[in-house]
């Protein structure tokens, strides 16, 4: 079955800074890569996703890149500010179109 | 408008009590699904419904019954939980599963259920 791995766990920036978080998947025919931000105490929110037709996905300060390559897709988060602080998971499909399988999770936080 | 409700938002229960979970969406989405979030980790999935009919049961434990009354509605029913079971539970939903297209995801608030 699909295995996705997320990298880091803990991420600290300082305000202003960007944030990348990294995850890879293992079947090579995933074809959907969603982001979740999840905040404390909240549902998560999808933020961003990306399907396997395109490399890069852009939505004002946040933007997913995809290497279907190497299996890899990572979110980039510019000109962070405090209320980026939260959990960021990224996901793959699983085994059926009805799973999607997620990553560990990085707990993003801003420093001011 | 993405919005999916879930009620109550917080549960406290005793391990011989009956409570359910309710679930509600109106974007006319025919999939929905029951998830379980431990503190720092992913969310798991355990029910997915598809167009009102249990698609998909990840081998939970019978003292957790999912319901679909209709294309909006989705409950899960709980009778003798243990402590181990206290989490966040979150129910999500999608447009409709078909030809193995995946589709986006969105998730409720959650009710956080605390077994005593």
């Amino acid at each position: 079955g699909e295995n996705v791995e997320q990298h880091p766990s803990t991420l600290s920036v300082q305000e202003g800074d960007s944030a990348v978080i990294k995850c890879t998947y293992s079947d090579s025919a995933s074809n959907y890569f969603p982001w979740y931000k999840q905040e404390l105490g909240k549902g998560p929110q999808l933020i961003i996703d990306i399907r396997s037709n395109v490399g890069e996905k852009k939505d004002q300060r946040i933007a997913v890149t995809l290497n279907k390559t190497a299996k890899h897709f990572s979110l980039h988060i510019t000109e962070t500010q405090p209320e980026d602080s939260a959990v960021y998971f990224c996901a793959a499909p699983g085994s059926s179109a009805s799973k999607i399988i997620f990553g560990s999770g990085t707990r993003l936080s801003i420093r001011p | 408008d993405t919005e999916v409700t879930q009620t109550p938002k917080h549960l406290v229960m005793g391990m011989t009590n009956k409570k359910s979970l309710k679930c509600e969406q109106h974007m006319g989405h025919r999939a929905m699904y029951w998830y379980k979030q431990k503190a720092k980790k992913p969310p798991e999935l355990m029910f997915v419904y598809s167009y009102e009919k249990l698609s998909i049961n990840e081998s939970v434990p019978s003292r957790f019954s999912p319901e679909c009354p209709n294309s909006s509605l989705l409950n899960l029913h709980l009778h003798a939980l243990q402590p181990e079971d206290s989490a966040l539970y979150l129910c999500a939903s999608s447009q409709e599963l078909m030809g193995g297209r995946v589709d986006t995801q969105y998730f409720g608030p959650g009710t956080r259920l605390t077994v005593l």
